[in-house]
Parts: structure tokens; sequence; C-alpha cells
């Protein structure tokens, strides 16, 4: 499984973008990078996954560069409950039950 | 959107007791897994589950742990003669289509042993 490297924390006001990357040199053709969020006491909860280029959905933007080794997760105007912890995570999205491995995640305090 | 739940949502037991936490995964995913998260500490992988069988496990999922699905809707994690460390929440999720995919989570059972 890939490794993946992020920021173990930021800070931001609310109403500015949030750019948080994650390195992931090692990344496998067949993998995917997938990006969650969690809340204090609560399970992690799906954000966006993508293969390259750029995906966007109603909640965040991925950027993924042409050679994969790196992924920015954006978040547009971010507000004070965006505060949580986002990981990311790389894998085979065809593996079947190859588990998912978080890492420690970049802490996100959003400040009013 | 469909959820995950978990029951209960707080558990204390005493050392030594065994301890049953509950699932109940989305109806149609296949693929179901356990996860603990000790205080402060980062998500950690138990154990998957396919099929009716255990597909991977980590070091952690040891003899004193086990996983069922007894009627084909709930998925359960059995902790035998539990121990200060297994304080910590347990987390189930499931998928259609396996780790790669969208995994979706429950609130978690926060267990306290002590």
């Amino acid at each position: 499984l890939a490794k993946t490297t992020q920021p173990i924390s930021m800070d931001s006001y609310e109403g500015q973008e949030v750019n948080i990357t994650c390195s992931h040199n090692n990344i496998a053709t067949n993998d995917y990078i997938t990006w969650y969020q969690q809340f204090p006491s609560q399970g992690p909860r799906f954000i966006i996954q993508g293969y390259k280029t750029k995906v966007t959905n109603e909640v965040a933007s991925l950027f993924i560069p042409a050679d994969r080794k790196s992924s920015t997760l954006s978040l547009p105007r971010v507000s004070l409950s965006d505060t949580a912890v986002y990981y990311c995570l790389v894998g085979d999205a065809n593996s079947g039950n190859t588990p998912l491995v978080f890492g420690k995640g970049t802490r996100l305090s959003v400040i009013a | 959107e469909p959820e995950v739940t978990q029951t209960p949502s707080h558990q204390v037991t005493q050392m030594g007791q065994e301890v049953i936490l509950r699932c109940v995964p989305i109806s149609n995913h296949l693929y179901f897994y356990w996860y603990r998260q000790i205080l402060g500490q980062k998500v950690e992988f138990l154990v998957s589950f396919y099929n009716n069988e255990i597909s991977e496990k980590s070091e952690i999922f040891d003899d004193q742990f086990s996983v069922e699905r007894p009627d084909g809707s709930n998925f359960t994690l059995k902790i035998r003669s539990t121990k200060l460390e297994d304080s910590a929440m347990y987390f189930c999720a499931s998928s259609t289509a396996g780790a790669g995919e969208k995994l979706f989570f429950g609130s978690g059972t926060q267990l306290s042993v002590l």
C-alpha cells in the first residue's frame, strides 16, 4: 500500500479557501486517491475520490497532477463546521478486501 | 443518504468481561469492516469480512476478537475477556465493492473497560 504524507495541522479563517496537499510517491497504477473527513467522536466520512486530473463535487475539489505523486484537497470558503481531521488514503478501487489504512491525517482548525 | 447503524453508542464493562458490539450495515453492501480509534490516535483497521468469512485482519485482531454476521443484516464484533487497552471507539463500515470504493462508517461505539 502506498504511504501518504500530509501536514499534521492547518489553520484557516472562515471564508477562505483551504488546500491540503498529500504526498504519495509510491502510488501504483491501479490506485485511487480518496479523502475522508472526521469530526470528533464520529466515524470518518467520505469526501471525494479521484484517479487523475480534477474531480469536483458539492463539497470539495481534488487536484491530481499528471505524475499522481501528490494530490490536493481544496475546500472552498470554509466555515467553522469544517473544523475536522482530513485523511488522504490511497488504494486499489478494485482490490476487494484489501483494507484502507488511515494515517494521522491533517487537523484543520477554522477560526472565526 | 443511507447509514450504517451501530449499537450501543457507549459500552462500559469490567476487565475480563465479554462484550458484543453490533452494527447494521447498509442493506445492499457486501463488504464489512471493523476499525477502532484509541483516544487521540489514528483510525486502525481490525478486520474485513466478505461472503460470510474474514478476508483480512490486522495484528490487533487476535484470538480475543471474533466477528459474525448471524442473520444477514447484523454484523457483530465480539471481544472476549476485555483488557484495559481495548478501551477505544469502535467503528463499523461497509461498502458495495471493497475498500477502494466509498466506505460508509457508523457513528461508533465508545467502549470503556474499567
